[in-house]
């Protein structure tokens, strides 16, 4: 138990499918992020929130939206995706941008089909 | 650009000690982390090392020399539990974490 918690564990959908992915953390962070991971890749990191405020888009495609409505939720909206987008999605929070290590959530398994 | 180097894969035998090394290039350094991640699971932070030297905790140590951008993660009396894969990840100039793709340790009895 890290203190971060993401839903659902696994998903599978179609191209045409809208979904989202659903991260909380209970540690009373100020940054969260949302990874992309990838087998035998490095992490790629795809958004960072500090106090609710986008400070980070790493050239994502936009069929990737995200949503911070506070600073305990984060959101990974998912529309029209493409199969290379078949990856484990994590979330991670830590005490602020430059402070702390990162805490994850176990990761969201998406398969694309 | 910036680069984190680790070997892909290395294997050990339980009650042995290995040594997992990781080099970087980065724009400007702010430190470096060590993370444990078993399949299926969330990384969980090991270490942090921003000064040059040696940190050790209980089995698992942290060796940092900034000068050489390179870094080592030592694991002793291995544990059939600690085969994992061992993340490298440092701290840029502007506080973003820059991953290594990362070592899958296989243990063998």
């Amino acid at each position: 138990e890290t203190g971060v918690t993401q839903t659902p564990r696994h998903l599978v959908m179609g191209m045409t499918n809208k979904k989202s992915l659903k991260c909380e953390q209970h540690l009373g962070h100020n940054a969260m992020y949302w990874y992309k991971q990838s087998a035998k890749k490095p992490l790629e990191l795809m958004f960072v929130y500090s106090l609710e405020e986008r400070v980070e888009n790493n050239s994502v495609p936009s069929r990737f939206s995200p949503e911070c409505p506070n600073s305990s939720h984060l959101f990974l909206h998912l529309h029209t995706l493409q199969p290379e987008d078949s990856a484990l999605y994590l979330c991670a929070s830590r005490m602020s941008l430059d402070t702390g290590e990162l805490f994850f959530g176990e990761g969201s398994r998406l398969t694309v089909l | 650009g910036q680069n984190i180097d680790q070997p892909t894969e290395m294997t050990a035998t339980e009650g042995a000690i290995v040594q997992i090394n990781c080099t970087y290039q980065t724009s400007g350094f702010n430190g470096l982390f060590w993370y444990q991640q078993h399949a299926g699971e969330a990384p969980t932070f090991l270490s942090y090392n921003v000064l040059d030297g040696l940190e050790e905790k209980g089995r698992f140590s942290s060796f940092l020399s900034r000068s050489k951008g390179y870094s080592y993660l030592l694991l002793k009396e291995l544990q059939m539990k600690d085969s994992a894969s061992y993340l490298c990840a440092v701290v840029d100039s502007n506080y973003q974490l820059i991953w290594g793709a990362g070592t899958k340790l296989i243990i063998k009895p």
